[in-house]
């Protein structure tokens, strides 16, 4: 099974309120990433878990946590949701073994924050 | 830090009239690239990956790399209206990890 699995597929939030977003993978990919997308931008890499250890962008490093539980799962946590939250968020895995690996990416879940 | 950009910004062509997208990169030792479709509401679809300089086809989809150059481009053949969709690069690099970034996408749009 190829399949990066994202829940939920929509996510309704309110301004003030956590979020938690989840990711799994059965492919036993060594990383696992956390993207934003904005209509008309390109997918931003917000994190991303090499094995255990988290690699957070500087320009969100405050505003993303995440944890890695296990090998197969990665979540996705804004503790206090905002307005500029609302997009479709990707979460994606590889394996890092040769330069000519695949990245596999889930179908996404769009959340909006009202 | 890696910088990809894509040009052009939206593409119109006629129905089986080649189309061209580019993309260019800043880091040289960057060794992995990918051109993904979005089609809207969708997640991503990987159309074609190309690891060494040269050209690599995967169907209607072909990829040229030169990374002498920074570029890498993809042409599609025979383009159909329901290849009509947003077309990112991706340009990968290993430091200790796997990162991808993305440049700002192509729209491109087919007419019949």
């Amino acid at each position: 099974d190829t399949t990066v699995k994202q829940n939920p597929r929509y996510k309704l939030a309110r301004v003030g309120k956590p979020v938690n977003l989840i990711c799994s993978q059965t492919m036993n990919h060594d990383t696992m990433y956390w993207y934003q997308k904005k209509p008309n931008q390109a997918p931003k890499l917000l994190l991303f878990y090499y094995d255990k250890i988290l690699n957070r962008e500087a320009d969100t490093f405050e505003k993303f946590q995440s944890s890695r539980p296990n090998n197969s799962f990665c979540s996705l946590y804004i503790g206090s949701a905002g307005l500029e939250y609302s997009a479709m968020y990707l979460c994606a895995s590889s394996a890092t073994g040769t330069a000519n690996t695949e990245v596999f990416f889930g179908k996404g879940t769009r959340l909006t924050v009202v | 830090q890696q910088k990809v950009q894509q040009s052009p910004e939206s593409l119109t062509v006629s129905e089986g009239a080649m189309a061209s997208l580019n993309c260019t990169f800043s880091d040289g030792t960057s060794n992995n690239f990918r051109w993904y479709r979005q089609h809207s509401a969708k997640g991503l679809e990987v159309l074609v990956s190309i690891f060494s300089d040269g050209e690599k086809e995967e169907g209607r989809f072909t990829a040229h790399l030169n990374r002498a150059n920074l570029h890498v481009s993809l042409h599609i053949r025979e383009p159909q209206p329901s290849d009509s969709a947003v077309y990112l690069c991706a340009v990968s690099m290993r430091p200790g990890g796997y990162k991808v970034v993305f440049g700002s996408g192509t729209r491109l749009l087919v007419s019949p």
